[in-house]
Order: structure tokens, then C-alpha cells, then sequence
């Protein structure tokens, strides 16, 4: 079956950079995703990569992906105190055609 | 556009209660799900439709029951709630797909007793 982990918990000085890393089993992942949840609040999108992409640049977003070893990761530069959140990466399975989550990194940024 | 809504924001039960959460979206969508958040887990469906007419399990279905009532609306109801589904409860909403992306309410916080 599909199973997707990360870290619980990792934290930054602000201006530094971030990475939140993610492993994933499933083979037949089509799409992987980050999602940012503030407290209090639902889910947002943050990015999206697909399975035959290396890499995806977005403004201070950088997803890298190692399909081989079946990593994904998520690099925030500068980090700010409003990227304090936890952040949950997730991936498309074909085959089940569901989205199965991570269990959230929480992402902390210190003065 | 409101996006998706989801009412009460927050419930308190009694062991075997029932309860309905009630789920909105207006961007006319043709998926909507229905997620558990639990501390350490993530995110869990407990069921979806993938369109008007149509609902499936997800992962953790069993003391839950759906209704697509329309496209708009997909409620998640409690028929007896029992301790053990304690939790955030977050409906979402997606065009057909994987590139799909999926729009999230705010969350209902059930806390059964």
C-alpha cells in the first residue's frame, strides 16, 4: 500500500533555509504535492511536481525529487516567521487514485 | 467565491450521539472528500465522491456515512459518536484528477466525550 513519512518537526533561524524531506512508497505516483497549514486553518497548496520532473522552482520554493530513492523534498529560501506552519507532502497514487498524505512536518522559524 | 465551507466550526458530543457535518464548496467541482486530521497521522479520507451520485470509502470509513446531496454539498454524518473519533474533521474539493488541485475547508473540531 501507499505510505508517506516525513519528520514531526524541524527548526530555523529566520533568514536561514529550510528542507523538509519526504519519502514515499508507492511507485505509481503520477504527482507529488506540498500543502501548508496554518494554525487553525485548512490545508493550501503550496506546489506540485510531477513524477518525471527533477526539480520545480517557485519564487522561494524549490522541490527536488529522486524518483529512484523515491524522495521528495522541499527547500523554503529565507525563511520568515510566516512560513511557521506544518507542511505535508502528499502523493497521487495511479493506482489507488487517491491522495495520500504525510504525517506534517512543523516547520518552526526563531528570531 | 467563499471556496469551501464547512459548518459547526467546532462540537462537543456524548458518546453514541449522532451528529451531521455539513460541507459546501462553490467553485463547482466535481470531487469532494472527506479528511481526519489526528496528531502524528496526518491527514486520513474517510470517504469521496468522485462525482454528483457517486461516494466510496477511503481508509478509515467504518462508524461514518456520506451524502452527495448535490454538487455542491457532501455531508459526513456521525450515526454514534464514540471517543475514538476525536478529531479534525476537514472536507475538501478538487476537479477530476491528479493534477486536481485540492481546496480545503477550515476544519470542524469534534471532540466526542
Amino acid at each position: 500500500g501507499e505510505d508517506v513519512e516525513q519528520s514531526l518537526f524541524l527548526s530555523v533561524r529566520e533568514g536561514d533555509s529550510s528542507v523538509i524531506n519526504c519519502t514515499y512508497t508507492d511507485s505509481s505516483s503520477t504527482y507529488l504535492y506540498w500543502y501548508k497549514q496554518e494554525p487553525g486553518a485548512g490545508l493550501q497548496l503550496l506546489t506540485y511536481i510531477f513524477s518525471n520532473m527533477d526539480m520545480k522552482q517557485d519564487q522561494r520554493l524549490t522541490v527536488l525529487l529522486n524518483k529512484k530513492d523515491k524522495h521528495l523534498s522541499l527547500r523554503i529560501a529565507d525563511t520568515q516567521t510566516g512560513d511557521s506552519a506544518i507542511y505535508f507532502c502528499a502523493e497521487w497514487s495511479g493506482t489507488a487514485s487517491k491522495l495520500t498524505f504525510g504525517t506534517g512536518t512543523r516547520l518552526q522559524v526563531t528570531l | 467565491n467563499a471556496g469551501v465551507t464547512q459548518t459547526p466550526k467546532f462540537q462537543v458530543l456524548k458518546t453514541g450521539q449522532s451528529m451531521t457535518l455539513q460541507c459546501a464548496q462553490d467553485m463547482n467541482h466535481n470531487s469532494m472528500y472527506w479528511y481526519r486530521q489526528d496528531p502524528g497521522m496526518g491527514l486520513r479520507l474517510i470517504y469521496y465522491s468522485a462525482s454528483e451520485g457517486t461516494t466510496d470509502k477511503g481508509e478509515v470509513p467504518n462508524g461514518y456515512n456520506v451524502s452527495r446531496l448535490n454538487k455542491r454539498e457532501f455531508s459526513l454524518r456521525l450515526e454514534s459518536a464514540a471517543p475514538s473519533q476525536t478529531s479534525v474533521y476537514f472536507c475538501a474539493s478538487s476537479e477530476v484528477g491528479p493534477s486536481g488541485e485540492q481546496f480545503f475547508g477550515p476544519g470542524t473540531r469534534l471532540t466526542v466525550l
